[in-house]
């Protein structure tokens, strides 16, 4: 069974631009989470959706950061315009149910200059 | 005040050593809580869940603590292997939050040989 995948692995863009995350969770499951780790700190929540609802979002840092599942399959989380604090990884996590253990992906590493 | 604290270590320790971590959290809400293990530039991986009864897999004995708060990982006979860092990790349960996991900044673990 294919684990969770997130595109890309890395992005560097300068400040001001445009990027988007993309994640494709395990197959079948409802659940799907946003997290990220800024460098030195501990890895933190951004959002939850259930199939194609956002659950909480109340992780999520300002409103320059705007997160889809459209069709309740894979998520986009768009950060626009890109600001150098954004920098950090990006983890995206499924479960089937919301109290069921979390599969993570690899990761989106993200550079803002 | 942060959901989960940890001593961030380093731990450096010989092959064969039994090394113990701990770490706390602040919300007496009832919670259900885990060990997660990150390798360097990897996800972070589910090593076990955490009960007041404790509860051992192999090598690996993880306990909680409702009354203090509290929640510890032994590993005995440390292996090159088990050198990652370790994130204690709490999940709410009930509520609108539920399914947000709560990391702490984890705890580095060096085995050497």
């Amino acid at each position: 069974e294919a684990g969770v995948t997130q595109f890309p692995s890395h992005s560097v863009i300068e400040k001001g631009q445009t990027v988007t995350l993309r994640c494709d969770p395990i197959s079948g499951h409802d659940n799907l989470y946003w997290y990220r780790r800024v460098m030195g700190k501990e890895i933190k929540f951004l959002l939850h959706f259930v199939k194609e609802s956002k659950q909480d979002e109340s992780g999520m840092p300002n409103n320059r950061f705007l997160a889809e599942r459209t069709g309740g399959t894979y998520s986009t989380l768009k950060v626009q315009p890109a600001e150098l604090e954004d920098s950090g990884v990006y983890f995206c996590a499924s479960s089937p149910g919301r109290d069921n253990e979390q599969f993570f992906g690899p990761g989106t590493r993200l550079t803002v200059l | 005040r942060k959901e989960v604290e940890q001593d961030p270590g380093p731990f450096n320790v010989p092959e064969g050593a039994t090394v113990a971590f701990n770490c706390t959290y602040s919300n007496s809400a009832s919670q259900s809580f885990f060990w997660y293990r990150q390798d360097c530039r990897k996800e972070p991986k589910l090593l076990m869940s955490v009960y007041s009864s404790g509860n051992e897999d192999g090598r690996f004995t993880a306990q909680l603590n409702r009354a203090s708060q509290y929640i510890s990982l032994l590993i005995r006979d440390s292996k090159l292997s088990d050198s990652a860092t370790y994130l204690c990790v709490a999940l709410k349960v009930g509520g609108s939050t539920l399914g947000r996991l709560y990391f702490g900044r984890g705890t580095q673990l060096t085995v050497w040989p």
